[in-house]
C-alpha cells in the first residue's frame, strides 16, 4: 500500500524568500507525481506534474523528483502572501487513475 | 467560472438519514472520481468511473453509492448517515487515461449530527 508523507507539517516563510516542501513515498513503481494546493474552504489547484527524475518548472513552482530516494520536492520562488495555503503531494501508480495524497504542508507567507 | 460544480456546498444531516451529493463537470472529461477529506486525515480516494462504468472502489461501506446518469455527472448517495461520515467530499475529473491530471471541484462539506 502506497504511503505518502509530507514535511514539514507547517512552514512560515518571508515574502520573496524561497519556500521548499518535501514529500516521500513508499512505492518505487510510482510514476506520476503532482503537487496541488488548497486555499481555505476551496478546491484543489494543480501546480506541477512530474513523471521522470529531475526537475520540472511551471512558473514560480519547481518540482524535483528522485525516485531512488523515493523523494519529490516543491520549491516556490518569490512566494507572495496569496501563496499561503495547504500544499498537497499526490502520487499515482502506473495505469491506475487514483491518487494517493500526503497529509499536506500548511504554508504561510509573511509580508 | 468553475468547470466542476458540486452541490450543495454545505450540508447538515441527521444521523440515520440519506443524502445525495451532486457533481457535474463541464471539461469534457471521460473519467470522474470521488474523494473524501476528513478532519486531520489525508484526502482519501473513494471511487473512480470511466465512461460511466465503475473502475475502482476503495470504500468499504455499501452505504456509499455513486450514481452516473450522464457522462458528465457522478453523484454520491450516502445512506444511513453516521457522525463519522462528516467530511468534505470532493468530486474530480480527468480526460480519461490513467496518469492524466485530476481536476477537483470545490467540495461539499457534510456535517452529520
Amino acid at each position: 500500500q502506497q504511503k505518502v508523507q509530507q514535511s514539514p507539517e507547517s512552514l512560515t516563510v518571508s515574502e520573496g524568500a524561497m519556500a521548499s516542501l518535501n514529500c516521500t513515498f513508499s512505492d518505487g513503481t510510482s510514476n506520476n507525481f503532482r503537487w496541488y494546493r488548497q486555499h481555505s474552504a476551496k478546491g484543489l489547484e494543480v501546480l506541477v506534474s512530474i513523471f521522470s527524475d529531475g526537475e520540472k518548472e511551471e512558473g514560480r513552482f519547481t518540482a524535483h523528483l528522485n525516485r531512488a530516494n523515493l523523494h519529490v520536492s516543491l520549491h516556490i520562488r518569490e512566494p507572495q502572501p496569496s501563496d499561503s495555503a495547504v500544499y498537497l503531494c499526490a502520487v499515482s501508480i502506473y495505469n491506475q487513475g487514483k491518487l494517493i495524497f500526503g497529509q499536506g504542508t500548511k504554508l504561510s507567507i509573511k509580508p | 467560472d468553475p468547470k466542476i460544480i458540486q452541490k450543495p456546498k454545505y450540508l447538515v444531516a441527521v444521523t440515520g438519514s440519506e443524502k445525495i451529493l451532486i457533481c457535474e463537470q463541464y471539461l469534457g472529461h471521460n473519467a470522474m472520481y470521488w474523494y473524501r477529506q476528513s478532519a486531520k486525515k489525508p484526502l482519501e480516494f473513494m471511487f473512480s468511473y470511466s465512461y460511466q462504468k465503475l473502475m475502482d472502489n476503495q470504500t468499504a461501506s455499501s452505504r456509499f453509492q455513486p450514481q452516473s446518469s450522464k457522462k458528465n455527472h457522478l453523484d454520491l448517495q450516502i445512506t444511513a448517515l453516521k457522525p463519522d461520515d462528516s467530511a468534505t467530499y470532493f468530486c474530480a475529473s480527468s480526460p480519461g487515461t490513467p496518469g492524466n491530471t485530476l481536476y477537483f471541484g470545490e467540495g461539499s462539506r457534510l456535517i452529520v449530527v
